[in-house]
């Protein structure tokens, strides 16, 4: 079964707009929370992360905003671009040795951003 | 520093032959994992590599099996391959101690016909 539920599947924004991104999981044992973004034929790339000691981290136009009570996490992409048309991934991993490396992923979102 | 790097890029092998696929991980990084991904089941963890020891196992049968070497890179073999094998396989690597970050390579898409 899924551990990281992902929505939603696909979106389309505007250029300019906010692209919104939600996860949830039930494993109160996650303590690490990293978005992956993946271009057609490449291998997904790291944007940002975040763990449960904060609530919202900022890297330039993307932010994580994350709900530790109801176990939820987003990624918010503003002043969307063309160029950021791509399939994005949540994960989560307890971040303990017998789970290192075994991150449980979302199943993605293609968002595509129009001109 | 130079990125994860995976040979070969793309496979194209026969039912029931077995395959052999390459990670060359970040330098300095001792942890390497292994994903499968696939439209239909998402990105799947095969297994994860420290220190030449398998640490995490993911649930796929014996037909894969990996091993890592004393400079971290690390080789992943499936055996006997049945066409829903045909996927993108990942690897990626992090410090394994300390630091998060998992850095993914740019995949080996492998064909099973």
């Amino acid at each position: 079964q899924q551990q990281v539920k992902q929505s939603p599947q696909s979106l389309i924004v505007q250029k300019g707009g906010i692209s919104i991104i939600n996860c949830a999981y039930e494993n109160t044992a996650f303590d690490y929370f990293p978005w992956y973004q993946q271009f057609p034929g490449k291998g997904p790339a790291l944007l940002i992360a975040i763990r449960p000691d904060v609530s919202e981290k900022k890297e330039g136009r993307f932010t994580i905003s994350f709900n530790k009570s109801a176990k939820q996490f987003s990624l918010h992409i503003m002043d969307s671009q063309p160029g950021d048309s791509a399939t994005y991934f949540c994960a989560a991993n307890p971040m303990t040795t017998d789970s290192w490396g075994k991150f449980q992923f979302g199943a993605g979102t293609q968002v595509v951003v129009t001109p | 520093k130079a990125g994860v790097t995976q040979t070969p890029r793309y496979l194209i092998k026969t039912r029931g032959q077995q395959v052999t696929l390459s990670c060359s991980p970040i330098s300095g990084h001792r942890s390497v994992s292994w994903y499968q991904q696939t439209p239909g089941q998402g990105l799947q963890f095969l297994f994860e590599y420290f220190s030449e020891t398998q640490r995490n196992k993911g649930n796929f049968p014996g037909r894969f099996s990996g091993r890592q070497f004393s400079n971290s890179r690390s080789e992943m073999n499936v055996s006997t391959l049945e066409l829903g094998d045909s996927a993108l396989y990942l690897c990626a690597s992090s410090p394994g101690t300390g630091g998060y970050e998992q850095y993914f390579g740019p995949g080996t898409r492998l064909t099973v016909t």
